[in-house]
């Protein structure tokens, strides 16, 4: 079945830090990337998402590009801030049956 | 843009009870919806698929009697945990898709605390 592999945590950087977040996949087909982000306490929200290869997901200063010949969707930000604190969820989705399968998460903690 | 919510955002609960978790499209319509579940400090967790109208299709090792899912109607799908136990607590959470193919796009509700004691 399909799978997302995170990159394990937790990551502690400074402010104005260069982030990378790395995620790679087995699935069938060719699903649709996402990167989620959830602040404590909170819900899932949508970050940022590629729907086929070579597309590029960006968001907030975030990005990520769809590389499908390393089945990878890695997170990056140039320059992080306290704010961006939170646990990032790498996932795909069966366009189809719409379904989504999540990486086990990363925490991310930005210092001032 | 569109948005889910769940209700309630949070609920206590006495072992033996049940609980019932709604989740809404607010602006949209959705034969489907996903329930997940999220213990502390892990990632989610399918649980099942709500299909408006017919039955809800239930991930390998979820008990279909004591995760009763109802959708109603294509705003409104009821997650019901029954006699609820201590091992039951967790952040539930529902999402409803909107779009087709490349343009499909989850959205997911703010989820439900629930603590059985």
């Amino acid at each position: 079945g399909d799978s997302v592999t995170q990159m394990e945590g937790p990551v502690t950087l400074s402010e104005e830090a260069f982030l990378t977040i790395n995620c790679t996949y087995t699935a069938t087909g060719y699903p649709s990337l996402f990167w989620y982000v959830q602040y404590p306490g909170e819900g899932l929200q949508l970050l940022l998402k590629a729907t086929k290869a070579d597309d590029k997901g960006s968001n907030k200063g975030f990005e990520a590009t769809y590389r499908k010949e390393t089945t990878s969707f890695h997170l990056e930000k140039g320059s992080v801030q306290v704010s961006d604190s939170a646990v990032y969820f790498c996932a795909l989705s069966d366009s189809n049956a719409g379904k989504s399968t999540f990486g086990d998460g990363t925490t991310l903690t930005v210092k001032p | 843009g569109a948005v889910v919510s769940q209700h309630p955002s949070w609920v206590i609960c006495k072992s033996g009870t049940s609980v019932k978790i709604e989740c809404r499209s607010l602006d949209f319509q959705a034969t489907t919806m996903f329930w997940y579940r999220q213990f502390p400090k892990q990632s989610l967790m399918l649980m099942a698929t709500s299909n408006e109208g017919s039955k809800a299709t239930y991930e390998q090792g979820v008990e279909k009697d004591k995760f009763l899912i109802n959708h109603a109607s294509l705003t409104l799908s009821t997650l019901t945990v029954t006699s609820a136990h201590p091992e039951d607590s967790s952040f539930y959470i529902c999402s409803a898709p909107l779009g087709t193919g490349d343009r499909k796009t989850q959205y997911f509700g703010p989820g439900t605390r629930l603590l059985v004691l």
